[in-house]
């Protein structure tokens, strides 16, 4: 099982691209990279998700090396309501002994 | 369209006593996903559904918690003889399993024991 490990907290300022890097040295072939994002009392939100290279939605851009041995997502230009816990998140979407491992989040305080 | 529920979305217990924690997937979703997530702390995966069956259950803390799915669709976690480390929010989610599959999840249960 893919274990991930990121950074426990980060601090940012408005405006700034914040670049948050997971790292999974034991994905596996059929594994995908996800992440999510958590507001207190609330359940996580999907961010955006990806293989391999890159994937770049309205909120987010996933960066993913060659290796797939870890992550970095980037949130361009961040404001005060991106302050979240961000998960990064490995597993196998078509097996069906599926087993979510969730990274222990990053802590991301935006300041004005 | 309408995302995953749960209900109740407070629950107040106290030790010993049996609680259910019900589960309503985004319809169609075939796949339902059970988390546990203690205060100030990541998610902690619990069972995972696929239709009513489920293939991983390893994820239970003890025989006290179970969990069952009907008609593929609602489904009920269950824990008996409640104890103060069972405090928690329990989160549920549900996927697609065509193609990618992003997980929807609820607001969760704040269970708390007493």
């Amino acid at each position: 099982l893919a274990k991930t490990t990121q950074p426990i907290s980060m601090d940012s300022y408005e405006g700034q691209e914040v670049n948050i890097t997971c790292s999974h040295n034991n994905i596996a072939t059929n594994d995908y990279i996800t992440w999510y994002q958590q507001f207190p009392s609330q359940g996580p939100r999907f961010i955006i998700q990806g293989y391999k290279t890159k994937v770049t939605n309205e909120v987010a851009s996933l960066f993913i090396p060659a290796d797939r041995k870890s992550s970095t997502l980037s949130l361009p230009r961040v404001s005060l309501s991106d302050t979240a816990v961000y998960y990064c998140l490995v597993g196998d979407m078509m097996d069906s002994s599926y087993k979510l491992i969730f990274g222990s989040g990053t802590r991301l305080l935006v300041r004005p | 369209g309408a995302g995953v529920s749960q209900s109740p979305s407070n629950k107040v217990t106290e030790k010993g006593k049996d609680v259910e924690l019900r589960c309503d997937p985004i319809s169609g979703h075939t796949a339902l996903y059970w988390y546990r997530q203690s205060l100030g702390q990541g998610l902690e995966f619990l069972i995972y559904f696929q239709g009513n069956s489920a293939p991983d259950k390893s994820g239970l803390p003890s025989d006290r918690f179970s969990a069952e799915r009907t008609g593929g669709s609602v489904s009920t976690l269950t824990i008996q003889r409640t104890q103060q480390e069972d405090s928690a929010v329990y989160l549920c989610a549900s996927s697609d399993t065509t193609g990618l599959e992003t997980q929807y999840f609820g607001p969760g249960t704040r269970l708390l024991v007493l």
